[in-house]
């Protein structure tokens, strides 16, 4: 079946412009996640949803992240005024149980 | 807070050889998941192996295994027969039994595979 996808693939902003990435889940996966990898790193947690609930939003590293997932199956993850050092690739995984399947990821730069 | 370390920033091994490359990670639970993960270049992580801390018995999926011991939190995993394929960067993640199931990633191994 379908895996997580991710779109765009790539995107390039310019600092202080906004930026919208979605995540399709894999039907029925019940939690999702954003990540943040930066380059030469680990995925880093940024939230979590359980359905259209977001249960935890400790990994967001300002008020310019938000996330949202309104019926439960496609997210998005919005950064408002981007900056240089929001440069990384964002990954969503989403989840049945105790293994995520994550997407191929959106690469995001910040010029 | 858990952590997760892996100390090899890169390794390299020759084709049909044998690697292992290491994870320790930091936690008080007693209840957790491990998980390998890989990552090739440009392309989505794929789940490799997991073990559950419970089980004493260590994980073996075909070519990898892993040495799984508690007492030290330690989790390395071992390929064998390495493929050219198997070349990537290679995650070892923590997920606690409780909490929000967040993954807990080290930095990464990045594996060479030498013909």
């Amino acid at each position: 079946g379908a895996g997580v996808s991710q779109s765009p693939r790539y995107k390039v902003a310019k600092r202080g412009q906004d930026v919208a990435l979605r995540c399709d889940p894999i039907s029925g996966h019940v939690s999702l996640f954003w990540y943040q990898q930066a380059l030469g790193q680990g995925p880093e947690f940024l939230t979590y949803f359980q359905n259209e609930a977001q249960l935890d939003k400790s990994g967001l590293p300002s008020d310019r992240f938000f996330a949202e997932r309104p019926e439960g199956s496609v997210s998005t993850l919005k950064i408002q005024r981007t900056q240089q050092e929001d440069s990384a690739v964002y990954l969503c995984a989403s989840s049945p149980n105790d293994e995520q399947f994550f997407g191929p990821g959106t690469r995001l730069t910040v010029l | 807070a858990q952590t997760v370390t892996q100390s090899q920033p890169e390794m390299s091994v020759q084709e049909a050889e044998t690697v292992t490359l290491s994870c320790t990670y930091d936690t008080s639970e007693s209840d957790y998941y491990l998980f390998w993960y890989k990552q090739p270049p440009s392309r989505q992580m794929i789940l490799v192996i997991r073990q559950e801390a419970y089980k004493q018995q260590n994980a073996t999926e075909n070519r990898f295994s892993v040495n799984f011991q508690k007492a030290a939190k330690s989790f390395s995993l071992k390929i064998s027969d390495s493929q050219l394929g198997d070349a990537a960067m290679y995650f070892c993640a923590y997920r606690s039994r409780r909490g929000t199931y967040k993954y807990i990633f080290g930095t990464g191994t990045r594996l060479k595979v030498l013909a």
